[in-house]
């Protein structure tokens, strides 16, 4: 069964609405999660690093006050997409781990910005 | 910066055939390097190595890690139509299970 749990699987808004994405860890818990993003025909790029309890650690070119990273718990974090667009239509993936093993991979959530 | 390349960036092959899929990594701190299908959703898990010379079986699909060649290689052998999905190598560099993934092979198995 699934380890890690991402909802909703697929949102449609209109340009300058705000988004969030949940990622939950089911039966372990996560101190860290990591957000990427996978435009159509592209590989995962990552997006951040969630850590639990503290900030979250961007990486280079990805804008951390339009993407709003929360790991409020051991088992939940989440993804905000602020005032979103439509060049962020995108498919964003969350994915957690435990120490060697590897990484599961949530179902994912499809983004259209209209 | 770290680089995981796969090639070729896509295949078609027919039914039965075998195929090789290959990962080439430069990375600063190597610690594993996975390999995932992904068909509609997200990724699912196929392989971790972490030792050179020790193929991972599973089914119709092995690979190997090559450290000094910073490589791996998935084999899918008698391919099937299910078989169809991209193919990501990704490399663990540590600090939390970071990883970087590659560019991805889009595998297309026709009947």
């Amino acid at each position: 069964g699934a380890v890690v749990s991402q909802h909703p699987s697929r949102v449609i808004c209109k340009s300058g609405t705000s988004v969030k994405i949940e990622c939950r860890s089911l039966d372990f818990q996560a101190t860290t999660m990591f957000w990427y993003r996978q435009f159509p025909k592209q590989s995962l790029m990552l997006m951040a690093t969630s850590n639990e309890g503290s900030k979250a650690t961007y990486e280079q070119g990805v804008e951390k006050d339009k993407f709003l990273i929360n790991h409020a718990s051991l088992t939940l974090s989440t993804l905000t997409v602020t005032s979103a667009h439509p060049e962020d239509s995108s498919f964003y993936i969350c994915s957690s781990g435990t120490g060697s093993q590897p990484q599961h991979f949530g179902d994912g959530t499809r983004l259209s910005i209209l | 910066e770290d680089k995981v390349v796969q090639s070729p960036l896509s295949l078609v092959v027919h039914e039965g055939d075998t195929v090789t899929l290959n990962c080439s990594y430069e990375v600063t701190n190597f610690r594993s390097l996975l390999w995932y299908k992904q068909e509609k959703k997200a990724p699912t898990f196929l392989f971790m190595l972490t030792s050179s010379g020790i193929e991972k079986k599973s089914g119709r699909l092995s690979s190997i890690l090559d450290k000094k060649e910073l490589s791996s290689i998935l084999n899918i052998t008698a391919t099937q139509t299910g078989d169809s999905a991209i193919y990501l190598c990704a490399v663990d560099t540590g600090g939390y299970q970071k990883v970087t993934f590659g560019t991805g092979t889009k595998l297309q198995v026709i009947p």
